[in-house]
């Protein structure tokens, strides 16, 4: 089945600094989406991007989506102690009623 | 807000038994999903449901079996418990849209078979 793969696996950064995690996926997509998971917890969802968009912000997330490479990437600008969790790319596809996810990345924000 | 319930965050088992994973979700959401989540495997589908009744398998479905006989609630049950089952549960539901729309979780349920 095809999944997204999110690189890097695990990044761990200073508190104010920039975390960039991408993610690839193999087919058509109807849309990708990133969710975070804090420790032994459920996932949330984060932010959608459609394929007909190039990018999406909210608050301090970015995520823009390559088609053509199909690869998308999300940015956490300023990031917070609170930031510290894992996070999953997602991606929905045509026909297909089901959401495939990735590996999942492990950030670490240090105070 | 939308709220997705898991009937247990812990469970034990012994291999053998018959064990039931219960999903409640209060949004009157069609679809609903069981996912595992393993140590550098992500989230692996189990099984899914888009409506009463109706049951879809998914990438994983070996061994599992669901119910869906009220639209808010789904249920996953293990037939035959077995100690490769032991695993962090995830139940989500959605809306059924054109697109496929963001999915809620629930809390998850961390079980242990032994």
């Amino acid at each position: 089945s095809q999944q997204g793969e999110e690189d890097p696996q695990a990044l761990s950064i200073q508190e104010g600094e920039n975390a960039t995690m991408n993610c690839s996926y193999k087919t058509s997509i109807n849309n990708l989406q990133w969710y975070r998971q804090n420790s032994g917890r459920g996932l949330v969802h984060l932010i959608l991007i459609r394929s007909n968009e190039r990018e999406k912000h909210s608050g301090r997330l970015r995520v823009t989506l390559d088609t053509s490479k199909k690869s998308s990437s999300l940015l956490i600008t300023a990031s917070r102690a609170a930031d510290t969790a894992s996070y999953f790319c997602a991606t929905a596809f045509y026909g297909n009623n089901r959401l495939a996810f990735g590996k999942g990345n492990q950030v670490v924000v240090i105070p | 807000d939308v709220k997705v319930t898991q009937s247990s965050r812990y469970l034990v088992k012994r291999t053998g038994e018959k064990v039931f994973l219960e999903c409640v979700q209060d949004m009157d959401h069609e679809n609903m999903f069981w996912y595992r989540q393993d140590p550098g495997l992500g989230l692996r589908l189990i099984y899914f449901s888009y409506d009463v009744k109706m049951k879809e398998k998914g990438d994983i479905p070996e061994g599992y079996s669901v119910s869906r006989e009220k639209k808010e609630r789904f249920s996953l049950i293990l037939e035959s418990a077995s100690t490769n089952q032991t695993s962090m549960y995830l139940c989500a539901s959605s809306l059924r849209g054109t697109g496929f729309p963001e999915a809620f979780f629930g809390q998850g349920t961390r079980l242990t078979v032994v």
